[in-house]
């Protein structure tokens, strides 16, 4: 399966900053989608990044809030944006590949004071 | 949209023991029911998957059942060993185009010796 990257692994930011975390694949994908995953939590589907156009979001999820990026079929970006204590999470990317099977990234641990 | 309902939420058999888990869905049009494994502070892993054509499906000592009209599909681990300790979660396609997903609230799974 395709080799999935996020940057950062980690970080801690204060309230009402943002962090774009990054999502790079070694092979281009059609599908790639972003998923939050709070602590001892089941993951929650953000959205799906559409490579070319905007990105579609899942319900209590608005582009102010996290916008994302897809500019190519290798890579795309996710911003929490005004953070709260309440967007502490893991942020894993995922890309579908064969015949819908999707596979994760290694995730991003943001914690906000 | 989906909702996926899993069960139950925590799981404790004796090495050796099978082991079942339980997912509801209530979109129709779902088509594709994947599991994943997570062990502690690592990404979520595929283990198996099926889709709505088929109604069981076997990987070594893990199976998974799909009964379309009743609306729920199972996992299935048998002759179980230690290394199966780890969170899982069942997920379902959201019927949109790609397979985004929504998953179950997972199931911690301890197998002792």
């Amino acid at each position: 399966s395709a080799v999935i990257s996020q940057k950062p692994s980690r970080d801690i930011c204060q309230r009402g900053t943002s962090l774009t975390i990054q999502c790079q694949v070694d092979s281009q994908v059609t599908m790639m989608f972003w998923y939050r995953q709070q602590p001892g939590q089941s993951l929650t589907l953000i959205a799906t990044a559409n490579q070319g156009s905007e990105a579609t979001y899942e319900s209590g999820f608005v582009i102010d809030k996290f916008p994302i990026s897809r500019p190519n079929l290798t890579f795309s970006t996710l911003t929490v944006s005004n953070m709260s204590p309440e967007d502490s999470s893991i942020y894993l990317c995922s890309v579908e590949e064969g015949l819908d099977q999707q596979f994760f990234g290694p995730g991003t641990r943001l914690t906000v004071l | 949209g989906e909702n996926v309902e899993q069960h139950p939420s925590t799981l404790s058999v004796q090495e050796g023991d099978s082991a079942v888990i339980k997912c509801t869905y209530s979109d129709s049009a779902s088509n594709y029911f994947p599991w994943y494994k997570q062990e502690l502070g690592k990404r979520p892993q595929l283990i198996i998957d099926i889709r709505s054509n088929v109604g069981e499906k076997k990987d070594q000592r893990i199976a998974v059942t799909l009964n379309k009209t009743a609306k729920h599909f199972s996992l299935h681990i048998t002759e179980t060993q230690p290394e199966d300790s780890a969170v899982y979660f069942c997920a379902a396609s959201t019927g949109q185009a790609g397979t985004a997903l929504i998953f179950g609230k997972g199931t911690t799974l301890s197998v002792s010796s």
